[in-house]
């Protein structure tokens, strides 16, 4: 069964700190994993987007990294901001791609406190 | 802004009403979704639309019907629904495989 498991479910982190989040996934065949950031009340944006031959990919403070072998992903955070305060998502592309072969990750709840 | 607008953002109704959700986009995208989102769990796709032919319906009840006019244009017609259909329901739209651009969601209560 294709699945993706986050962790951990929420974090609470002081503002200056860094963090990582963690995706692990049995998706198969594999295509290509994103991370998305969703603030309350919004839709989610992607963060990156990484295929099996991508082992990092960075995006200002955020940086995730892919372990094909191993099927995980992390999303680091470095020197986190008030505003990095949001819900994570991984989500992981089974197949050749299509419209309908997204799986996604619950998410982790990522506080960032003054 | 990602290009892609939601209306309303919150919408109240009874399981006696009938509503509809709005969903636009400016990107020249192929294709339209439809995302249910409740608190603590992962997005659920509804369904999907590509060149407004709906390619997928993943098991939704007829209370929930979708209507794609054209590629921009996705609506999401509501009626006689139930309090656990309370949610945040989200739009997205992508050109093929590209990554999926999401508006900012319409948070409904059913009371």
């Amino acid at each position: 069964k294709n699945q993706v498991e986050q962790s951990p479910q929420s974090l609470i982190i002081l503002e200056g700190k860094n963090c990582t989040l963690q995706c692990n996934y049995t998706v198969s065949p594999f295509s290509n994993l994103r991370w998305y950031k969703q603030d309350t009340g919004r839709g989610p944006v992607s963060l990156t987007i990484m295929t099996f031959s991508e082992n990092t990919k960075s995006n200002g403070r955020y940086t995730a990294t892919l372990d094909a072998d191993t099927k995980q992903s992390s999303l680091h955070i470095t020197a986190s901001q008030l505003s990095d305060s949001a819900s994570y998502i991984c989500v992981v592309s089974a197949g050749s791609g299509g419209y309908n072969k997204l799986i996604f990750g619950a998410g982790t709840r990522l506080a960032v406190h003054p | 802004e990602t290009g892609v607008t939601q209306t309303p953002r919150h919408l109240v109704m009874g399981m006696t009403n009938k509503k509809s959700l709005k969903c636009e986009q400016h990107l020249g995208h192929n294709a339209m979704y439809w995302y249910k989102q409740s608190a603590k769990k992962p997005l659920e796709l509804m369904f999907v639309y590509n060149f407004k032919e709906q390619t997928e319906n993943n098991s939704v009840p007829s209370r929930f019907s979708p209507e794609c006019p054209n590629s921009s244009h996705l609506f999401l017609h509501l009626h006689t629904l139930q309090p656990e259909d309370s949610a945040l329901y989200l739009c997205a739209s992508s050109r093929t495989e590209h990554e999926q651009y999401f508006g900012p969601g319409t948070r409904l209560t059913v009371t």
